[in-house]
């Protein structure tokens, strides 16, 4: 009940197009939902997050979609550049939670 | 504002060895956590303290410890280290508790570690 479980595992997108990561979970508790992005050599960073009194929430090219009935959240990446190229985790917590539960990432690579 | 420091980036050990791997955040963070990331894998969490003087297992902790005896510290010690802790270390840290809604954790660039 714990798990987020994240896919695709890897993902090869031309430069422009849409890339689309998709994450659910079970534990209705969860109320934080971070997407991290993390370049090779580096750890990983806060891209986007949302919370789940909201359906939506975009950030310039990047997008977080959020389905609460479905327990589902995608990411969401337009124009998608070469420069985007990471691996991507999604995660969840709740409120007065220790912990972060995090996917198990997706490496992406933007074809230029 | 340096955020999260980790020393060292990387070290070579040889099994049976032991050393402490320093992690260091300056932005007043009650929370920090020790994840290890293997190659094409996500996080794993070893250990996580909530504030000095309190810490508690995460998924992995066999083979390790830790202290935090400041805010700002908390370092992780692998006793004698085995090929199985070959692995990329990542500290982390951010404000949490009943006074906070939920916010992002803050990593350092890793410690990459090979046993030997």
């Amino acid at each position: 009940q714990q798990q987020v479980k994240q896919s695709p595992q890897s993902l090869i997108v031309q430069k422009g197009g849409i890339s689309i990561i998709n994450c659910a979970y079970e534990n209705t508790a969860f109320d934080y939902f971070p997407w991290y992005q993390q370049f090779p050599g580096k750890g990983p960073a806060l891209l986007i997050a949302i919370r789940p009194d909201v359906s939506e929430k975009k950030e310039g090219r990047f997008t977080i979609s959020f389905n609460k009935s479905a327990k589902q959240f995608s990411l969401h990446i337009m124009d998608s550049q070469p420069g985007d190229s990471a691996t991507y985790f999604c995660a969840a917590s709740m409120t007065g939670g220790f912990k972060t539960i995090f996917g198990a990432g997706t490496r992406l690579f933007v074809k230029a | 504002n340096a955020g999260v420091t980790q020393t060292p980036k990387f070290r070579i050990l040889k099994i049976g060895q032991s050393m402490t791997l320093q992690c260091a955040q300056d932005m007043n963070h009650n929370y920090m956590y020790w994840y290890r990331q293997d190659p094409g894998m996500g996080l794993k969490l070893i250990y996580y303290s909530v504030g000095a003087g309190i810490t508690d297992k995460g998924e992995v902790p066999n083979g390790y410890n830790v202290s935090r005896s400041t805010t700002e510290d908390f370092p992780l010690r692998l006793e004698l280290a085995a090929p199985s802790q070959t692995s990329v270390y990542f500290c982390a840290s951010s404000y949490g508790g009943q006074s906070y809604s939920n916010q992002p954790q803050h990593f350092g660039d890793g410690t990459r570690l090979s046993i030997l």
